[in-house]
């Protein structure tokens, strides 16, 4: 089955605890990216990469950091997590640039740093 | 940052009327406008999307409307069921890697 998979899906931690969401798809899609869903601001961007080893920062980049060695994995890394970054996150995958390309997204991470 | 704009937050619609939400964005450097559809406690899913060489597009009960000289466009969604309850967000494209999304609208189709 084509699927974007997410781990964990939920997850409480504490302020400054070093924590990493995982995510994979099995699409062989080239782009893919990380979203945080607040409520009434919507789905925001975190970051994205274009292929491998190739990255950028969205609208909300601060806090976060990802790689992509692998065509299929994109992890978003939270070094230190504070409260403000609790949210539920989304990542998303497609055949070519999110502007112009289905997104498929993954079933979501809640997050709550206390 | 782009921003696009949707209206309303939240609306509520009796069983077979019609839903209207409405979207209007700064610029885009593609004319790809979608829309996703997000049942609760899942992760988004492509609804419908347009590419305005023309100004409507319609699959089943769910139609996009758009305008380009007034930056908007809009999802009609026609004989609403209850399974159409779903929060809705339209998106545009700032350029060819990011999309833009509106803050959501929160559909409730009451029996």
């Amino acid at each position: 089955e084509a699927q974007v998979t997410q781990n964990p899906r939920y997850l409480i931690t504490v302020t400054g605890k070093k924590l990493t969401v995982t995510c994979s798809q099995n699409m062989n899609h080239e782009y893919m990216s990380w979203y945080r869903q607040d409520p009434g601001l919507g789905l925001r961007q975190i970051y994205y990469s274009m292929n491998v080893e190739v990255t950028d920062k969205g609208d909300v980049p601060e806090g976060y950091k990802v790689s992509r060695k692998e065509k299929r994995n994109f992890p978003l890394i939270l070094e230190s997590p504070s409260p403000n970054q609790t949210s539920l996150y989304f990542c998303a995958s497609s055949w070519g640039g999110a502007g112009d390309n289905e997104q498929f997204f993954g079933p979501g991470t809640r997050l709550t740093v206390l | 940052q782009q921003q696009v704009k949707q209206s309303p937050q939240s609306l509520i619609v009796q069983k077979g009327g019609i839903s209207i939400i409405n979207c209007a964005y700064e610029n885009t450097a593609f004319d790809y406008f979608p829309w996703y559809q997000q049942f609760p406690g899942k992760g988004p899913a492509l609804l419908i999307a347009i590419r305005p060489d023309v100004s409507e597009k319609k699959e089943g009960r769910f139609t996009i409307s758009f305008n380009k000289s007034a930056k908007q466009f809009s999802l009609h969604i026609m004989d609403s069921q209850p399974g159409d309850s779903a929060t809705y967000f339209c998106a545009a494209p700032p350029n060819d890697y990011k999309l833009s999304f509106g803050a959501g609208t929160t559909v409730t189709v009451r029996a």
